[in-house]
């Protein structure tokens, strides 16, 4: 079974650029989440999206942040402008779990993205 | 806002020592806790996810209890590896929503 991808693996860009990363969660995962990891900090969650409606983004800074799960399968993140605080991993998780309630998460490698 | 606690923040082994982390956060209105093991360069990988009082659970040569009344759990690595080098981290679901909130992890360095 194919795991969660995602790309780029890393991208460094200048502050206030723009930049998108991509996730294809496994097959069949109803789930799909999008987290940022700042150095020395856990995971955060910034939006949950079940199939392509969102469950929860209220931790994502919508003024610069946005997320779409087209057609209920890959999802995109976009950061415009780009902060020099925006530097982190982000990580995108899928879950089988329908109801989204605490089921098993399976992550891709991340995008560790640098702002400069 | 809750509080998942991770300690210690790092530790350096030797090869075959035994080693173990705790993972503290708020016993009210508990769910689920995850753990998970994340290698440099890698995706994080689910090591268990435990809802239960009491509940322990084993993979291998590492284990885990969990305490939902204090608000803790604990993980073991037996006779440590070079391989078991990572950073661990547990996350709490709190109530029923299926958000995790994570710790902030234990970097674990085996030295062969």
């Amino acid at each position: 079974e194919a795991g969660v991808a995602q790309s780029p693996r890393y991208k460094i860009i200048e502050k206030r650029q723009s930049v998108a990363f991509w996730c294809n969660p496994i097959s069949g995962h109803a789930t799909l989440y999008w987290y940022q990891q700042i150095l020395g900090q856990g995971p955060k969650l910034l939006i949950q999206f079940q199939n392509n409606g969102v469950v929860d983004d209220s931790q994502l800074p919508k003024d610069r942040f946005s997320a779409e799960r087209l057609k209920g399968v890959d999802s995109t993140l976009k950061i415009q402008p780009a902060k020099l605080e925006d530097s982190a991993v982000y990580l995108c998780a899928s879950s089988l779990d329908l109801s989204g309630k605490g089921g098993e998460q399976f992550f891709g490698p991340g995008t560790r993205l640098t702002v400069l | 806002i809750l509080n998942v606690e991770q300690s210690p923040q790092s530790l350096h082994v030797q090869e075959g020592d035994s080693t173990n982390f705790t993972c503290s956060f708020p016993s009210s209105n508990f769910y689920a806790l995850h753990w998970y093991r994340w290698e440099t360069a890698k995706s994080p990988e689910a090591l268990f996810v435990m809802t239960l009082n009491g509940d322990e659970k084993k993979k291998g040569r590492i284990s885990a209890t969990l305490n939902t009344k204090e608000g803790y759990s604990y993980l073991y690595i037996k006779g440590s590896q070079p391989e078991d080098s990572a950073t661990y981290l547990c996350a709490t679901v709190p109530g029923s929503q299926g958000n995790l909130i994570f710790g902030k992890g234990t970097k674990l360095s085996v030295k062969p």
